[in-house]
This record gives C-alpha cells, structure tokens and sequence, in this order.
C-alpha cells in the first residue's frame, strides 16, 4: 500500500488568508486526488490532480478558491484561498494502489478558521 | 438523488456479536467499484474491502465480509465478531466508469458503537 504523509497535519488560521496543504507519496502515481471533510460530515471529492495538466474540480468548487499543483508523480499541493470559518474542515489527498481497486488516505488536514 | 445510500447513521452492538452495516447505491454505469472504510475518532480514513461490480464472489478480508447483491444495488460491510475496537464511522464510497481517473462518492457514514 502507498505512504502517504500531509504537512501540515493541523492549523489554525485566520479568515481572509490563505494555507497550501502538502501532499508527499512514497511511489509515482498518475492520479492524486482531494477531498474535504466537513464537521460531522462525509467526504466530498474536492478535485483530481493529473501530473502534467490542470486539475479537474468537482462541482461546487472552483481553482481560484481551491488552486492545486501536481509538479512531479509523488507530490501534490492544495491551496485554501480567502478562508472564511466555513473552510473549517479536514483536507485529505488520496491516492489510487496501482489498480483501481484501492485508494488509500493520507492522515488529514484539520483547518480551523477563525 | 444520492449516489451512496446509508440508512443507519448510528449503531450500538454487543461484543462478539456480527454487524452488519447497510449500503444501497445508484449508477446507470457498468463497470463500477465499492469500497467500505473505517474512521476512527482520529479521523484516519483506514480501507477495509473491495467489491468490483464484475466480482462473482463476495470480497472478504479478515472479519470483514462484503454482502454484494447486485440486482439490488446492495453493498453491505459484514463484521463479525465485533471487537470494541471497531468502534469508528464507517463509510461506504463508489468509483464509477472510468478506472483510477475517477475519485470516490461517499455515503453519509454510519457511526458504530460496540458496547462491552
């Protein structure tokens, strides 16, 4: 199964600004992807991050609000722009196991926003 | 409509006893994947199983067991012997169509208490 690590693992930030979140993976994936978790909510897919191209947004989401970069086939960053305490929630990258028949989570992001 | 359906947002069972966590889901696509994960309180997202929608048999791993009947869209995750360290939300997901390009829906989650 992949490693995955997150940086940083927690913050706590202050509305208006921004926090890029770090992704780092132990082997070369073609897809990463993001998701937000909202307070005692579920997971919802935020965007997939191709090396090479633009990200893909899910709707409701937008790169202005949420820019992602994919410079290599093991790293990954999300950014959270202009944060409103809405933003409070956790951040997490994901990667598939080689098949498509695994998708393994790095440990989270929690933001909370003030 | 909801792509993951999980009708049971809160479980309390027994120690030793098989639970089984409901999992209905919605896709016109033929080829699709479903997955159960385990959250426990300190939010790591851990997999658990894999069904693939063209799998015959039911996937097992351990003391987990998924109840795959594909007629009626219908993905339980089947513990048994529960332990009290199985206490966590678990959540059903779905990846559809196009292979690894494609991320996962979730369901709601249900939260599963296992009481000594």
């Amino acid at each position: 199964s992949a490693v995955i690590s997150q940086k940083p693992s927690r913050d706590i930030c202050q509305r208006g600004t921004s926090l890029t979140i770090q992704c780092q993976v132990d082997s070369q994936v073609t897809m990463m992807f993001w998701y937000r978790q909202q307070p005692g909510q579920s997971l919802t897919l935020i965007a997939t991050a191709n090396q090479g191209s633009e990200a893909t947004y899910e709707s409701g989401f937008v790169i202005d609000k949420f820019p992602i970069s994919r410079p290599n086939l093991t790293f990954s960053t999300l950014t959270v722009s202009n944060m409103s305490p809405e933003d409070s929630s956790i951040y997490l990258c994901s990667v598939g196991g080689g098949g498509w028949e695994t998708q393994y989570f790095g440990p989270g992001t929690r933001l909370l926003v003030l | 409509a909801q792509k993951i359906t999980q009708t049971q947002p809160g479980m309390f069972v027994q120690e030793k006893e098989a639970v089984t966590l409901d999992c209905t889901y919605d896709t016109s696509d033929q080829s699709y994947g479903l997955f159960w994960y385990k959250q426990p309180s300190s939010g790591e997202m851990i997999f658990l199983i894999y069904q693939g929608s063209y799998d015959e048999q039911n996937a097992t791993e351990g003391r987990y067991s998924l109840n795959f009947q594909k007629a009626r869209k219908s993905a339980n995750l089947v513990i048994s012997a529960s332990q009290l360290g199985d206490s966590a939300m678990y959540f059903c997901a779905m990846r559809e169509g196009r292979g690894g390009a494609d991320g996962l829906t979730f369901g709601k989650g249900t939260h599963l208490i296992i009481q000594p």
